[in-house]
């Protein structure tokens, strides 16, 4: 069984700090894919980032990049320079390159992440 | 920009009533999703369909049906609804042939059943 595991309920940053989201992840398959999604109080969730299991390099996108060890089967949310905008729930999801089975992600509970002025 | 409209935000249905929550995305996407979103749960996959007329169950489908009459258009049905499915619901869809499996998302059914 697939499982993602997100450790931190709650974080809170100082705006212009930088915030580490953690995620550990659970699979026996070889090949997967890592994503994070940011869902702020208007409830719509946003793509920010993936990593893709055979990928060699931390994927980055602008301010947000990730800390992906695979043989620790973690891929943590790095966002420097934090924003007011920042603050949301965050969740981190696996998905399985099955073919078939693409877009059937597995989500953890998520991190409600503030950041204050 | 890829667009998923989710036809109503709100609702409160009373126990025992049949709830149509319905989901209309505009890029042709072949696959669609919905998903059952609870605090300290995260979202769980209900159904999902790669094609019209076709639909898998996920990981939740007890209580629910879906139906695809059309490709742009994934309804998700509860026949009797019960208090226990009150949740936010989130349907999203993706295209074929997609590399990353990144999917895109409506802004979500908060449903209450008395």
């Amino acid at each position: 069984a697939q499982k993602i595991t997100q450790t931190q309920p709650g974080m809170f940053v100082q705006e212009k700090e930088a915030v580490t989201l953690d995620c550990t992840y659970d699979t026996s398959d070889q090949s997967y894919g890592l994503f994070w999604y940011k869902q702020p109080s208007s409830g719509e969730m946003i793509f920010l980032i993936y990593q893709g299991s055979y990928d060699e390099q931390n994927a980055t996108e602008g301010r947000y990049s990730l800390n992906f060890q695979k043989a620790r089967k973690s891929t943590n949310l790095v966002i420097s320079a934090s924003q007011l905008g920042d603050s949301a729930m965050y969740f981190c999801a696996m998905s399985l390159d099955r073919g078939s089975t693409l877009g059937r992600l597995y989500f953890g509970r998520g991190t409600q992440l503030t950041v204050w002025p | 920009d890829v667009k998923v409209t989710q036809s109503s935000r709100y609702l409160v249905k009373r126990t025992g009533e049949k709830v149509f929550l319905e989901c209309v995305q505009d890029m042709d996407h072949e696959n669609m999703f919905w998903y059952r979103q609870d605090p300290g749960l995260g979202l769980r996959l209900i159904y999902f369909s790669y094609d019209v007329k076709m639909k898998e169950k996920g990981d939740i489908p007890e209580g629910y049906s879906v139906s695809r009459e059309k490709k742009e258009r994934f309804s998700l049905i509860l026949e009797s609804a019960s208090t226990n499915q009150t949740s936010m619901y989130l349907c999203a869809s993706l295209p074929s042939g997609t590399y990353t499996g990144e999917l895109f998302f409506g802004e979500g059914s908060r449903l209450t059943v008395l």
